[in-house]
């Protein structure tokens, strides 16, 4: 089935520490996202990619970081510089072009500083 | 830069009842999208409804229609027949015409809708 896996559903992170989320689509899509998730807010985006090897700075990237090197990987480096990393991740992805492509989006992935 | 706002932090229906679910958005471009998303305890992102700009026809999906005012810059959810299964943060959304913005969406901050038995 196609579709768009973020993994892992639920992440621990030390206070200091770096870690990647990951997220996979098999659905052929150009264009992928990261939105990040607070209570009480709406999603915000971090980064984005249009194309392979190319990617661009969203709203809050301060402290994130991405990679584009293969179509269907998007993942999503939270470094220790972000000051508030507790949130609940979502990734996104979108066909290009044509005027009726949706975004289809992740499960999650739910990230805890301890 | 597009902003998008969603005033009613929570809402309640009764089963059965029709509840509407505002949304204003400010932007001056002529071509763009609005969505509204579903997002239940399950925290998937569903999309349930998409409303081109150009199109002056108000988009239907079941028991979900919009009421879109382009001049007032208003995209309101309408669910009729509320379910139990309706109950969940409701998400309004806006995606720029011009595929050079990345055609990122902006949100609101989300309406929880409750359905009361």
């Amino acid at each position: 089935d196609g579709g768009i896996t973020q993994s892992p559903k639920y992440l621990f992170r030390k206070e200091g520490q770096n870690v990647t989320l990951s997220c996979e689509q098999n659905l052929n899509h150009d264009a992928m996202y990261w939105y990040r998730q607070d209570p009480g807010q709406g999603l915000r985006l971090i980064y984005y990619s249009q194309i392979v090897n190319d990617f661009q700075k969203g709203d809050i990237a301060e402290g994130y970081s991405v990679s584009r090197e293969k179509k269907e990987s998007f993942p999503l480096t939270v470094t220790s510089a972000q000051k508030n990393p507790t949130a609940f991740y979502l990734c996104a992805s979108r066909r290009s072009g044509g005027i009726n492509t949706e975004a289809f989006f992740g499960q999650g992935t739910r990230l805890t500083v301890v | 830069a597009q902003t998008v706002t969603q005033s009613q932090p929570e809402m309640s229906v009764q089963e059965a009842e029709t509840v509407t679910l505002s949304c204003t958005y400010d932007t001056s471009e002529s071509d763009y999208y609005l969505f509204w998303y579903k997002q239940p305890p399950s925290r998937q992102m569903i999309l349930v409804i998409r409303q081109e700009a150009y199109k002056q026809q108000n988009a239907t999906e079941n028991r979900f229609s919009v009421n879109f005012q382009k001049a007032a810059k208003s995209f309101s959810l309408k669910i009729s027949d509320s379910q139990l299964g309706d109950a969940a943060m409701y998400f309004c959304a806006y995606r720029s015409g011009q595929e050079t913005s990345g055609s990122r969406l902006t949100f609101g901050e989300g309406t929880q809708l409750t359905v009361n038995p």
